[in-house]
């Protein structure tokens, strides 16, 4: 069975620029997430969403990033415009029902 | 404020040897617990869970250990392999709150042969 993917696996773009970051989840999962991973705050959750519907956003760190669900096998988060904090690993993962969740390899983020 | 806590960053074991992996938590409301386990450049792989309701959950080599009048949970990893050497992170949430899951830091685990 094909897991989450994640596309791209690294991403070196110039400060200021629109990024856009892409996520398959596995067929039949009703749950899907948005991670951030960096050394000083770990692996923290920017978004979920149930159905293709956002369920919490608390996470998002501000208004430069957003996601969305168009249907249940796509996801992007976009962050426009990047600045160089935002330089991180970033997760999608899915589930069935909320437990346990399924994780892609992560893009790998770097904003010069 | 960090509800989830792993405060060994790193562990090392021999081979054949048990590796314990701690961590605890801070919000009672917290009522399910997961490991993961990770190698680099590939995401978390779910590992173990365990309930509220229980105390103890086992899957061949590992088992989970919770105490929830002390906050804390472990992962016993017995026999402990060289394929083993990753990081783990423990993992909380709130039932109701869907699938919001609260990580800890993790801890890198190297088994040596």
């Amino acid at each position: 069975d094909a897991g989450v993917i994640q596309s791209p696996r690294h991403e070196v773009t110039e400060m200021g620029q629109e990024v856009t970051l892409r996520c398959k989840p596995i067929s039949g999962h009703d749950y899907l997430f948005w991670y951030r991973q960096t050394m000083m705050r770990g692996l923290e959750l920017l978004i979920y969403f149930n159905n293709n519907v956002p369920i919490d956003d608390s996470g998002m760190p501000e208004d430069r990033f957003s996601a969305k669900m168009p249907n249940a096998s796509f996801s992007t988060l976009k962050i426009q415009p990047s600045e160089p904090r935002d330089s991180a690993v970033y997760f999608c993962a899915s589930s069935p029902g909320g437990q346990p969740q399924h994780f892609g390899d992560g893009t790998r983020l770097s904003i010069l | 404020d960090q509800q989830v806590k792993q405060n060994s960053p790193s562990l090392s074991v021999q081979e054949g040897r048990i590796s314990i992996l701690n961590c605890d938590y801070t919000n009672s409301m917290f009522d399910y617990f997961l490991w993961y386990k990770k190698y680099p450049a590939e995401g978390p792989t779910f590992l173990i869970s365990i309930s509220s309701i229980k105390d103890k959950n086992e899957d061949g080599r590992f088992t989970v250990f919770l105490n929830k009048s002390a906050k804390h949970l472990s992962l016993h990893i017995v026999p402990s392999q060289p394929g083993d050497s990753a990081v783990y992170f423990c993992a909380a949430s709130v039932y109701n709150q869907g699938g919001k899951l609260i990580f800890g830091q993790g801890t890198e685990l190297s088994v040596k042969p």
